[in-house]
């Protein structure tokens, strides 16, 4: 069954520290894998997209890395900000599926504390 | 531009009670999607439009729940009836072309809450 495990479920950090989400995925073969932000209260806002043959896509103090051999994602955000507190939601796009088969992850909630 | 527009931004109904979530995608965007999301669940797809024409609807829980995209700047979520187990947030969402590597915009959300 195509899964996406995410780890920790959430995770407390001080504010200036960096810190990395895990996405485990069980999907194969697959197109892409999204990384979305959601803060509390508002739709989750996209962050980075990679195709199965990238290995690293920044967006300002975010980095995603994909390693496709062992089915594993990772976010990393770099000097935190109260900012970032918020859900990280992983989501896989099965190859040759369409939206109907995007798998979600449950996300890491994230709390910046000053 | 303002983004994905969603109405109401929270409901409160009766059990029993007819519901509908209103949205309006990104001028110009082709797709748009209906998503639910509750705590144990999370992110679910229900439907997804292109060019006002629903492409699949496999997520819509059943029956009661149904959707329409009468133009290219509106699209309605109809429940009826409403039950409890329907609490939860929606979310619209649109994207330029529909393609699974686009990246789609979501709305705010419209929390229902069915009493």
């Amino acid at each position: 069954k195509n899964q996406v495990e995410q780890s920790p479920q959430s995770l407390i950090i001080l504010e200036g520290k960096n810190c990395t989400l895990q996405c485990n995925y069980t999907v194969s073969p697959f197109s892409n894998l999204r990384w979305y932000k959601q803060d509390t209260g508002r739709g989750p806002v996209s962050l980075t997209i990679m195709t199965f043959s990238e290995n690293t896509k920044s967006n300002g103090r975010y980095t995603a890395t994909l390693d496709a051999d062992t089915k594993q994602s990772s976010l990393h955000i770099t000097a935190s900000q109260l900012s970032d507190s918020a859900s990280y939601i992983c989501v896989v796009s099965p190859f040759g599926g369409g939206y109907n088969k995007l798998i979600f992850g449950a996300g890491t909630r994230l709390a910046v504390h000053p | 531009d303002a983004g994905v527009i969603q109405s109401p931004r929270h409901e409160v109904t009766e059990m029993g009670q007819e519901v509908t979530l209103r949205c309006k995608p990104i001028s110009g965007h082709n797709s748009l999607f209906w998503y639910r999301q509750t705590m144990m669940r999370g992110l679910e797809l229900l439907i997804y439009f292109n060019n006002n024409v629903p492409i699949d609807d496999s997520g819509m829980p059943e029956d009661r729940f149904s959707a329409k995209m009468p133009n290219a700047s509106f699209s309605t979520l109809k429940i009826q009836p409403s039950e409890p187990r329907d609490s939860a947030v929606y979310f619209c969402a649109s994207s330029n072309t529909g393609t699974s590597s686009e990246t789609q915009y979501f709305g705010p959300g419209t929390r229902l809450l069915v009493l």
